[in-house]
């Protein structure tokens, strides 16, 4: 089945501790993204890769980090999280640079307290 | 930078009508605009996609236009059912990224 696969669905972190968040797509797709949705605001994007060693800020990157080693795996990593980065976060994949649908993950909802 | 604007934050419907929903660009015409649905807490999904060199495209009841000398796209949900009710996003994806309007929120009443 094509899907993409966040882990954790739910964390509650404490301020300062690291945490990364992981995401893994089985379609080959080259493009992935990921999102910070908060009311009223919207889906925003924090990092997108258009493939493997390639990533670019998006519209939110402060606080975030990245990386794409393999083409599957795209982990947002956050250094040293702060309250206002709680959120619930998407990641996505589509094929790169054609205009074909966005297959998203179930979302992760993060706390920082 | 590209700018996708949905006006209607929520919007209630009878249901077995027609419900309409409008998303607006600003700046340059875009090539094509998506149109995904999403549910509380879950990811979005998507449901039709439409170029600017198309006026019209279809998906069961499911219908969307586009515009650009209006700068507009409309989204129609004929005979809605209650299970319709879903918050529904238009997308842009243009200069490598997704740009995604707020959303409406639609609720189909019994």
């Amino acid at each position: 089945e094509a899907q993409v696969t966040q882990n954790p669905r739910y964390l509650i972190t404490v301020t300062g501790k690291k945490l990364t968040v992981t995401c893994s797509q089985n379609m080959n797709h080259e493009y992935m993204s990921w999102y910070r949705q908060d009311p009223g605001l919207g889906l925003r994007q924090i990092y997108y890769s258009m493939n493997v060693e390639v990533t670019d800020k998006g519209d939110v990157p402060e606080g975030y980090k990245v990386s794409r080693k393999e083409k599957r795996n795209f982990p947002l990593i956050l250094e040293s999280p702060s309250p206002n980065q709680t959120s619930l976060y998407f990641c996505a994949s589509s094929f790169a640079g054609t205009a074909t649908e966005a297959f998203f993950g179930q979302g992760t909802r993060l706390t920082v307290v | 930078s590209q700018k996708i604007e949905q006006n209607s934050e929520a919007l209630n419907i009878q249901e077995g009508k027609t419900a309409t929903l409008t998303c607006n660009y600003t700046n340059y015409s875009p090539a094509y605009l998506q149109w995904y649905r999403q549910d509380p807490g879950r990811g979005p999904v998507f449901l039709l996609l439409i170029r600017e060199n198309e006026k019209e495209k279809r998906k069961e009841r499911l219908k969307v236009t586009f515009d650009t000398t209006l700068k507009q796209s409309l989204f129609h949900i004929t005979a809605s059912q209650p299970a319709d009710s879903a918050t529904y996003l238009c997308v842009h994806f243009g200069n490598e990224k997704l740009t995604f309007g707020t959303g409406t929120r639609l609720t189909i009443i019994p």
